[in-house]
């Protein structure tokens, strides 16, 4: 199993919402990626966890709130988010071995985030 | 964080090589040059990747200069189904970082 699923595949939410994005892997990556992508642009990084631990955040505003619970699963809690918010989050993982980043990501397709 | 330059936009023939550049001076000593693409409403997916040395396999060639401040990716012969965003990448030896640079959207003609 090569795969990293993402569910919702699509979310539309209000701002007061509050709603959850979820990422899960059983390939036995220990370390788990979140990305934001705007239209026509890259993806830009905004969280890794490595270990279950967090290891890197971008600067990313408080109502985005990533949790670890388990070494498969990743999830990405939304709360009273802005339109500029939608966007399409993308989850990726790695293996971890002795040299860190001579590893490829796996990326889900994406949960496609609109805030009314 | 170090950074990549690429062209915004190439285009090739199908059946023909294609070699798309990618300019990262300020690459450090331990990171890794990765490249992927993206075709429309997917994710990201792994093409290449490498650190000093030239590589190979099924997909592309990575071809990576001497000093290692640029590096291209060889795609042997263009099919349609390569039309895509190709994002070179430094991936941080120090803090496992991989950061898009902005990309080269790849046409490829019939």
């Amino acid at each position: 199993d090569t795969e990293v699923t993402q569910t919702p595949k699509h979310l539309v939410m209000g701002m007061t919402n509050k709603k959850s994005l979820k990422c899960e892997q059983h390939m036995g990556h220990r370390a788990m990626y979140w990305y934001k992508q705007k239209a026509k642009k890259p993806p830009e990084l905004m969280f890794v966890y490595s270990y279950e631990k967090l290891s890197i955040n971008e600067s990313v505003p408080s109502r985005f709130s990533p949790e670890c619970p388990n070494s498969s699963l990743l999830n990405l809690h939304l709360h009273a988010l802005q339109p500029e918010d939608s966007a399409l989050y993308l989850c990726a993982s790695r293996a971890i071995k002795r040299h860190a980043t001579n590893e490829k990501l796996f990326f889900g397709s994406g949960t496609q985030l609109s805030v009314l | 964080d170090a950074k990549t330059t690429q062209p915004n936009s190439m285009e090739s023939n199908e059946e023909e090589p294609v070699h798309l550049p990618c300019n990262h001076s300020t690459i450090s000593g331990t990171d890794y040059i990765h490249w992927y693409r993206q075709l429309p409403s997917q994710g990201p997916e792994y093409v290449i990747h490498g650190l000093t040395s030239n590589v190979n396999n099924r997909m592309a060639s990575l071809a990576i200069a001497e000093d290692r401040k640029s590096s291209t990716l060889i795609l042997h012969r263009a099919t349609l189904r390569d039309a895509a965003v190709y994002y070179c990448i430094l991936a941080s030896g120090n803090t496992g970082k991989l950061i898009f640079g902005q990309g080269t959207t790849l046409q490829v003609k019939p």
